[in-house]
């Protein structure tokens, strides 16, 4: 199993400019989501997904949208790059929502730098 | 609302035992994690504790959760190099029902030699 993987793995964009991140995952679950990562603030959540064809705002979501048609990908899309949005893009799925343990499983993660 | 604290960074030397420290607000949490990042890497899951638990020990890793002051510390006994890297702590919210987690800041771990 290949786990969570992303593409691409390092982007640079122009300001402005629009890109798509896509994650996948091989384990069958239901529970996606995209976080952001930048110095002194842990991880940030921007969207999640609780389902093939659902998604639901983060702490984070303002410019980028998401999709999940499809239960294994969960992409995150970038209309119009601005240079706040240079960070580090995780993402991750997990078994279940429910009050249990629930460990998330993380992939590399993807370098955006926004000029 | 919900928050996890954690101090950003600490230093030890080879062999010494390292305690990262969290603070976290949502008494109804069931489990707290410790995740593990190293360089350029994506996190992963070093350990975890129920929230019933006071204590949970894995060969080198030493967990301890007080709910009363709602700290939990996680203790590497005899700490190698190979133990740098940024250490996260997690709660996981049943209430929302989204399999939320909230990281806190992340504490970055040297090892000197």
């Amino acid at each position: 199993n290949a786990g969570v993987t992303q593409t691409p793995k390092f982007r640079v964009l122009k300001t402005g400019q629009s890109m798509t991140l896509l994650c996948a995952q091989d384990m069958n679950h239901e529970y996606m989501y995209w976080y952001r990562q930048d110095p002194g603030m842990g991880l940030r959540l921007i969207h999640y997904s609780v389902g093939e064809g659902t998604t639901a705002k983060g702490e984070v979501p303002d410019g980028y949208n998401v999709s999940r048609l499809k239960k294994q990908n969960f992409l995150l899309g970038l209309e119009s790059a601005a240079p706040s949005q240079t960070s580090v893009y995780f993402c991750a799925s997990s078994y279940t929502s429910s009050s249990s343990y629930n460990e998330q499983f993380f992939g590399p993660g993807t370098r955006l730098t926004v000029l | 609302g919900e928050d996890v604290e954690q101090s950003l960074f600490l230093s030890v030397r080879e062999g010494d035992s390292s305690v990262i420290n969290c603070t976290y607000t949502d008494s109804s949490s069931t489990y707290l994690y410790w995740y593990k990042q190293e360089p350029g890497a994506g996190l992963q899951l070093l350990t975890y504790i129920f929230s019933n638990m006071d204590m949970k020990q894995d060969q080198r890793l030493t967990v301890l959760l007080n709910k009363k002051d709602k700290h939990l510390s996680l203790r590497i006994a005899d700490t190698q190099t190979g133990d740098s890297a940024i250490y996260f702590c997690a709660e996981s919210l049943p209430s929302s029902n989204t399999g939320k987690l909230i990281f806190g800041q992340g504490t970055t771990l040297q090892v000197k030699p």
